[in-house]
């Protein structure tokens, strides 16, 4: 039973144009969401989270929107770079003390 | 190096052989976190230390999964008697706090084990 949904394995963007990657949830008990990025034969890397205070974070390039109401979080790119392409996992906490649940992940192509 | 380091990267086992999967965190990381990741799905938690506590093994899938830390630093990963679905990337990561989830965990690059 999945917790943590990411429904597009994969998803390709034009350079310079935004990437939209979602991701849906089902335990009404996450309290903070992150998203980690990683590359082929590397280990995930922290790439921007947010908590359930909030809607929406920002940090450079990026950007994560909370819908809570929906148990819906999405990560806007933009612009898009080719340094992007990667796979992009959603994983969500209880709280940040309490152990992450990824998603599936989401491979991002960045087309030239 | 500076990063969190795992061995062997690749390991082959024949079904029913013992492996150990060694993980070296960050120097003077308090937490570490062991994770298995197969094909195609997320990291999956498998269990949580704390220096050399384990204060969470709810994710090891059976008891032929077995886990320790006894200096608090290095940690061994040891699965008795392989069998196929236990192919998977095994990540360990290790953070300087004592929390489990956050912005302050760091992976290393796993370790590849395939059961055949």
């Amino acid at each position: 039973d999945q917790q943590v949904k990411q429904n597009s394995p994969s998803l390709s963007v034009q350079e310079g144009r935004i990437s939209i990657l979602n991701c849906d949830y089902t335990n009404s008990m996450f309290d903070y969401f992150l998203w980690y990025k990683k590359y082929p034969a590397e280990g995930p890397t922290f790439l921007i989270s947010i908590s359930s205070i909030k809607d929406k974070n920002e940090d450079g390039r990026f950007t994560v929107f909370l819908n809570k109401s929906a148990k819906h979080l999405s990560l806007h790119i933009v612009p898009s770079q080719p340094g992007d392409s990667a796979v992009y996992f959603c994983a969500a906490s209880p709280n940040r003390d309490d152990k992450i649940i990824f998603g599936k992940g989401t491979r991002l192509h960045i087309l030239p | 190096g500076a990063g969190v380091s795992q061995s062997p990267r690749y390991k082959v086992a024949k079904r029913g052989q013992d492996v150990a999967l060694r993980c070296d965190p960050i120097s003077g990381h308090v937490s570490l976190f062991w994770y298995q990741q197969a094909l195609g799905q997320g990291p999956e938690f498998l269990t949580y230390f704390q220096n050399e506590a384990q204060l969470d093994k709810s994710g090891l899938p059976s008891d032929r999964f077995f886990a320790e830390r006894p200096e608090g630093s290095v940690s061994t990963l040891k699965i008795q008697r392989t069998q196929q679905e236990d192919s998977a990337v095994y990540l360990c990561a290790s953070s300087p706090f004592g929390q489990l989830s956050g912005n302050t965990i760091y992976f290393g690059e796993g370790s590849w084990l395939t059961v055949v």
